[in-house]
């Protein structure tokens, strides 16, 4: 029962560094959402990709962050040039279909957890 | 005003107590309501999935939903320690194909003594 996979769980990155966070979706879906969640806030949208196309990058900070999602391989969210307001958790999302009553469900991976020091 | 509202808690219970966790939103353009539970350091994990007025029962979960007052609850039955547990209330910001993130409320954390 392979559900959505993250990894690393945890990442520790200097300041200036990048950091990589990688997304397996659930087998079959073809709809990954990323996810911020900081500390003692709520989870807050950054992007929709489905495959080789990014759907919607509303949420996304404007310098710094981007994110691919490849026809083959994980989705990857990369942050450049990390600042300690980046600590935070990083959770994917994946949904099996576009159409439908049922087309927003998403099912969410373990995070992971960046921590810039 | 935020789009969705709920309450931080905690909410502390005894074992076996109904319990009642609330949201409220602003856009009545919300068609589609979820729940989900988030354990300490885990992800969340979707409970229950709603598109309609009414109440939607799974197990010892009932979700309820009131469009016209813009107000959504999940009630826990005989709870269980293990329950123990952030609960996010979240809904499509949109309704367009292309839209699809959802908005979450900030989370009521429940703890059940036993």
């Amino acid at each position: 029962n392979a559900g959505v996979m993250q990894n690393p769980r945890h990442l520790v990155r200097r300041r200036g560094q990048e950091a990589r966070l990688r997304c397996s979706p659930v087998k079959g879906h073809s709809h990954v959402y990323w996810y911020r969640q900081l500390p003692e806030e709520g989870l807050k949208f950054m992007v929709y990709l489905q495959k080789e196309n990014i759907i919607d990058e509303s949420g996304m900070p404007k310098e710094r962050f981007s994110a691919e999602f490849p026809k083959e391989g994980p989705s990857i969210l990369r942050i450049q040039q990390v600042v300690r307001g980046d600590s935070a958790a990083y959770f994917c999302a994946s949904s099996p279909r576009n159409t439908g009553p049922y087309s927003y469900e998403q099912y969410f991976g373990p995070g992971t957890r960046l921590t810039v020091t | 005003q935020k789009e969705v509202e709920q309450d931080p808690g905690p909410l502390s219970v005894p074992e076996g107590a109904i319990v009642s966790l609330n949201c409220t939103y602003s856009n009545s353009a919300f068609q589609y309501f979820m729940w989900y539970r988030q354990y300490s350091r885990k992800g969340p994990e979707l409970l229950m999935y709603t598109y309609s007025s009414g109440n939607k029962e799974d197990g010892r979960f009932t979700a309820q939903v009131d469009k016209s007052s813009k107000y959504i609850s999940l009630f826990i039955r005989d709870s269980q320690p293990s329950d123990s547990a952030t609960y996010l209330c979240a809904m499509p910001s949109r309704m367009d194909t292309g839209r699809r993130a959802l908005t979450f409320g900030s989370g009521t954390r429940l703890q059940v003594q036993p």
